[in-house]
């Protein structure tokens, strides 16, 4: 089944906190990509990654680091986590950036 | 800066009706457009898509419009049905495949039984 998987769901942490995101995708898809989402402002993109060591950033990178070591797996993560990074976080996969995306279920993210 | 909006956070429609929901761009380099359907709990899933090249796409109850000279694209659904209840999400691309994509804010859409 074509799939991508985001760890974990849920997590409630405090400031400054490091903390990893991982997503993982059995499709075989060069391109992937994190967002978050927040009422009223949609899906706003963090990070997108083209392939294999070659990552870029979108429209919201700042406190945001990635890296893409693998084609399947493209973790996020927050080196020092503030609570204006409290979201619902969702990994994606395509063929290509313009291309129908795959998301996983979203990772809810709470920054005490 | 919002490059890609829907103006309508929320629509209501009865069963067996249309619904339309509208988006509007500002960026004319995009020349992909998606949309995706949003269920409370879950991923955004692939809906319909269109490039510029086209104005209309249709994929059985979807139909996608797209008038570039007004920067606007529409989603037609016809007839609504209940499962049809979701946030939906416009996206926009540069033609070329390995580009940003930009969301629109989504517009929640209930199909009164």
């Amino acid at each position: 089944e074509a799939q991508v998987t985001q760890n974990p769901r849920y997590l409630i942490t405090v400031t400054g906190k490091k903390l990893t995101v991982t997503c993982s995708q059995n499709m075989n898809h060069e391109y992937m990509s994190w967002y978050r989402q927040d009422p009223g402002l949609g899906l706003r993109q963090i990070y997108y990654s083209m392939n294999v060591e070659v990552t870029d950033k979108g429209d919201v990178p700042e406190g945001y680091k990635v890296s893409r070591k693998e084609k399947r797996n493209f973790p996020l993560i927050l080196e020092s986590p503030s609570p204006n990074q409290t979201s619902l976080y969702f990994c994606a996969s395509s063929l290509g950036g313009g291309q129908p995306q795959h998301f996983g279920d979203g990772t809810r993210l709470s920054i005490l | 800066d919002q490059q890609v909006k829907q103006n309508s956070p929320s629509l209501s429609v009865q069963e067996g009706r249309i619904s339309i929901l509208n988006c509007d761009y500002t960026n004319s380099m995009f020349d992909y457009f998606l949309w995706y359907k949003k269920y409370p709990a879950e991923g955004p899933t692939f809906l319909i898509s269109i490039s510029s090249i086209k104005d209309k796409n249709e994929d059985g109850r979807f139909t996608v419009f797209l008038n570039k000279s007004a920067k606007h694209l529409s989603l037609h659904i016809v007839p609504s049905q209940p499962g049809d209840s979701a946030v939906y999400f416009c996206a926009a691309s540069e033609y070329g495949g390995y580009q940003k994509v930009t969301f629109g804010t989504g517009t929640k859409l209930q199909v009164i039984p």
